[in-house]
């Protein structure tokens, strides 16, 4: 069945360091999302991209779709405190998304 | 609040015992999704309703799981002889489709407890 992977599995940064998380499908993808989960709270909905190539910025947040359209990153430039969480990408399926294994990220000030 | 609202929030049975959770989704909402997250693990897919039917149904999902949507608004999930292993995080989402955006929303979640 599809699977999704991500890494790196964890990431500690100090804080204003770059940050990226990489997100491999097995097969190809109609579109992917990104989304962002707090410690001890639920996945949120980021971004969704849907074009070969796509790139998205959102404030210090930039995603990308591969040109295949099997492969995803997300990167925060000058990380925040704030950005402390961990992030999945979920691959569309037939009417499900699966959600890759999510990057752990921690933010030390 | 019209985000997407789940009860419990919490659940401790014993191993053996059936549970049941609800979910009620955002109301204009025609697609629900319920998973399951365990520590350290992303979200895994258990089923999907389309208004009231049920379309997909995870494979890694046994007999012991059932689901419900009657009428298309809230769900039901109901977990019979509760094994330790059914111990997780339960979550609920919505999402209106289709279309171009279908991001879902998700619950708080239920955390199931079996000892």
């Amino acid at each position: 069945g599809q699977q999704v992977m991500q890494i790196p599995q964890y990431q500690h940064v100090q804080e204003g360091e770059d940050f990226t998380t990489y997100c491999n499908s097995s097969t190809t993808l109609s579109n992917i999302q990104w989304y962002k989960q707090r410690p001890g709270g639920h996945p949120v909905f980021l971004i969704q991209l849907v074009k070969s190539g796509e790139v998205k910025k959102q404030k210090r947040l930039t995603f990308q779709f591969g040109e295949a359209k099997k492969n995803s990153s997300l990167h925060i430039t000058a990380t925040q405190t704030t950005d402390v969480g961990t992030y999945f990408c979920a691959g569309a399926g037939t009417y499900k998304y699966i959600f890759g294994t999510g990057t752990r990220l921690k933010v030390l000030a | 609040d019209t985000g997407v609202s789940q009860n419990p929030r919490h659940k401790i049975t014993k191993r053996g015992q059936n549970v049941t959770f609800r979910c009620d989704p955002i109301s204009e909402h025609n697609r629900l999704y319920w998973y399951r997250q365990t520590l350290g693990q992303g979200p895994e897919f258990l089923t999907y309703f389309q208004n009231e039917a049920q379309l997909e149904k995870s494979r890694l999902l046994s007999d012991r799981f059932s689901a419900e949507r009657p009428k298309g608004s809230f769900s039901t999930l109901e977990i019979q002889r509760t094994e330790q292993g059914d111990s997780a995080m339960y979550l609920c989402a919505s999402s209106q489709g289709p279309g171009r955006r279908t991001e879902a929303f998700f619950g708080q979640g239920t955390r199931l407890t079996v000892v």
